[in-house]
């Protein structure tokens, strides 16, 4: 199975902040690779496809970048309802694999 | 708007077997993959099972392969997750999730997501 790792798993910022979220894979994903962002108590959300395609609805102030075996989630200007745990996940090799999740929290 | 409602979790003793279900509207049903996710408690996501539109690839992680059956009734809306021999290591939400794939599509990402059913094993 494909293993990802995201860096950092814990993260502090201040709303209007820029930050930045990696995710290595352990074999290349070609560019199958999206973000999902998470609230507590609530489903998973979809925020990027295809590494960089932003799905509709989501703000463009998240972007995403990288092919291969690195990618990364920028999210910019931070707002108050950007904290939250975002995961990536790969879809080139079966079985589906996500990161093991990365902790916003407002500093 | 797309709407994924799940139901038939609950608690179950090890060993023993449930059957998820989740309704969709708001959305062609028989044109879209469906997923089951799960996430144990305090835990990240792990992925469970994927049907294509037309039920005719199923696929599984080794940790499930061989105990849980994904299966779909397009003429029902419905996706099912039949779970046999369950594992306490099986607690977890299970979230019935629509695929971004349409039809022969390749593209199964997580697209639409329901709220989640509860599946505890304990004896």
């Amino acid at each position: 199975d494909i293993q990802l790792t995201q860096s950092p798993s814990f993260l502090s910022a201040s709303v209007g902040d820029t930050v930045t979220i990696t995710c290595r894979t352990s074999q290349g994903v070609s560019s199958y690779l999206a973000w999902y962002q998470q609230k507590p108590g609530k489903a998973p959300k979809i925020l990027i496809y295809a590494a960089s395609t932003l799905q509709s609805g989501v703000p463009s102030r998240f972007s995403g970048s990288g092919s291969g075996t690195e990618f990364t989630l920028t999210i910019s200007s931070l707002q108050p309802e950007d904290f939250a745990t975002y995961y990536c996940q790969q879809l080139n090799t079966y079985p589906i694999t996500f990161g093991q999740g990365t902790r916003l929290d407002i500093k | 708007q797309v709407q994924l409602v799940e139901s038939g979790g609950g608690v179950v003793q090890p060993g023993r077997s449930l059957r998820l279900s989740c309704e969709a509207s708001g959305f062609t049903f028989s044109n879209y993959g469906m997923h089951w996710v799960r996430q144990a408690p305090g835990k990240g996501l792990e992925w469970v099972a994927l049907v294509t539109f037309d039920g005719g690839k199923k696929s599984y992680p080794d940790a499930v392969k061989g105990r849980f059956t994904i299966s779909r009734d397009n003429s029902k809306n419905t996706v099912y997750l039949q779970m046999n021999s369950l594992r306490v290591d099986d607690t977890a939400v299970y979230y019935c999730v629509k695929s971004l794939a349409y039809k022969m599509g390749s593209w199964h990402y997580l697209d639409d997501w329901g709220q989640g059913t509860p599946v505890t094993v304990s004896s």
